[in-house]
């Protein structure tokens, strides 16, 4: 099954710096990447993905990169604000199994205003 | 946008009896769905796939005769925690699969939650 590894655990950034995240998996198959964004007690939410065919893809604040030959992929929030504050989980995973997510272990981002 | 319909959002219950979570998908018809816990300041867990009208499929460690799973209908599963413990007590999320999304590729859509506490 797929390892996946999440760095940093907990990120305190101040607000308008940008924020990074790096998730590392084992599965060589793998070729979805997501990144969802969870507050406390709520579900989990979909904020960016990108396929195994894209190296990089953006959407306003926030980018994905994707590097498949090192098996790793970062999620880059910038001008962060005070409401990103949140757990970050990555989820790659494989088409065959698509749904089936193996979360990393989560990063809890604080921005501080 | 495909919607999911996780209930209760929270239970309370007494050690040894059983609570059943429901997880419906309103406006699409949910193929697979997945069924996963999250305790305190964790991430979430996978426990189990159900597909409609099969076993579900439970990953390793997790007890099928504690944490019972139907997935009677397209747009129906229910997890049901039998004789429930202490620690038991986590927030269980549903996950459904199924519909289009924007790219063709089947939609993954979370339920809300629910936040189990044993006494």
């Amino acid at each position: 099954g797929e390892n996946v590894e999440q760095h940093p655990s907990t990120l305190s950034v101040q607000e308008g710096d940008s924020a990074v995240i790096k998730c590392t998996y084992s599965d060589s198959a793998s070729n979805y990447f997501p990144w969802y964004k969870q507050e406390l007690g709520k579900r989990p939410q979909l904020i960016i993905d990108i396929r195994s065919n894209v190296g990089e893809k953006k959407d306003q604040r926030i980018a994905v990169t994707l590097n498949k030959t090192a098996k790793h992929f970062s999620l880059h929030i910038t001008e962060t604000q005070p409401e990103d504050s949140a757990v970050y989980f990555c989820a790659p995973q494989g088409w065959t199994s698509y749904g089936k997510l193996t979360f990393g272990q989560g990063t809890i981002l604080t921005v501080h205003p | 946008g495909a919607v999911v319909s996780q209930h209760p959002s929270r239970v309370i219950c007494k050690s040894g009896t059983s609570v059943k979570i429901e997880c419906r998908s309103l406006d699409f018809q949910a193929t697979t769905m997945f069924w996963y816990r999250q305790f305190p300041k964790k991430s979430l867990m996978l426990m189990a796939t159900s597909n409609e009208g099969s076993k579900a499929t439970y990953e390793q460690g997790v007890e099928k005769d504690k944490f019972l799973i139907n997935h009677a209908s397209l747009t129906l599963s229910t997890l049901t925690v039998t004789s429930a413990h202490p620690e038991d007590s986590s927030f269980y999320i549903c996950s459904a699969r199924g519909g289009s999304g924007r790219s063709g590729a089947n939609v993954l859509t979370f339920g809300a939650g629910s936040r189990l506490t044993v006494l």
